[in-house]
């Protein structure tokens, strides 16, 4: 059974610096890894999509890797700003299903 | 137990036909999502709804697609005419408003030939 962890479960940082948030999953067996943000009472927005033959993906000040062989991803995002602020999730798809990690809440300070 | 109720889970349609999906909430959520799901997109936002009223529907193509809520049991996604391209998976969530938390239904899986 597919496990997505992330990690660490809440982040902060203060505006303008670098930083990365992480993504494990048990299973390396996977069609897609994605990237979303949530902000309260919003839904998902997705930020990235990694296909299982992919190693990376960068929009804008986001970059996204992926490595299979090690269940890893990482999402590094440039440069934080505010608006940044919201809940990380990363969702695995595999045969079965998508599968969320329990997020990663980042507060970016002023 | 409460859980979010999609039908049909199941859909094969002709291109052209008028498709219509529903999903009731779980009673009492007043935020409700439409999701889709391809392989090549992931998992994409296509509306949601608070309230009963329509928020945010910018992931909707606008020329084919309509989302409603009639009232606070039930949500539709509509889609006329169907296309091959509208072939997914797709997911309605509820939730209770002003939090992050969401839980989904199992989907509606259509295809479009």
């Amino acid at each position: 059974k597919q496990e997505v962890t992330q990690i660490p479960a809440a982040l902060s940082v203060p505006e303008g610096e670098n930083l990365v948030l992480n993504c494990s999953f048990t299973d390396s067996a996977i069609y897609n890894l994605q990237w979303f943000r949530q902000d309260p009472g919003k839904g998902l927005t997705s930020l990235l999509l990694i296909q299982s033959s992919q190693r990376e993906q960068t929009s804008g000040r986001l970059n996204a890797s992926l490595d299979k062989s090690s269940g890893r991803s990482t999402l590094y995002i440039a440069a934080s700003q505010p608006g940044d602020s919201a809940t990380y999730l990363c969702a695995v798809e595999d045969n079965n299903d998508m599968r969320f990690g329990a997020g990663t809440r980042l507060t970016v300070k002023p | 137990d409460a859980r979010v109720t999609q039908t049909p889970r199941h859909k094969v349609t002709e291109m052209g036909q008028e498709v219509t999906m529903r999903c009731q909430p779980i009673l009492g959520h007043n935020t409700v999502f439409w999701y889709r799901q391809t392989m090549m997109q992931g998992l994409e936002l296509l509306a949601y709804f608070r309230n009963r009223a329509p928020l945010d529907d910018s992931g909707m193509p606008k020329d084919r697609f309509s989302a409603e809520m009639p009232d606070a049991t039930l949500a539709t996604l509509k889609i006329q005419p169907s296309e091959p391209r509208d072939s997914a998976v797709y997911f309605c969530a509820s939730g209770p408003g002003g939090s992050t938390e969401a839980f989904f239904g199992q989907g509606t899986r259509l295809t479009v030939v």
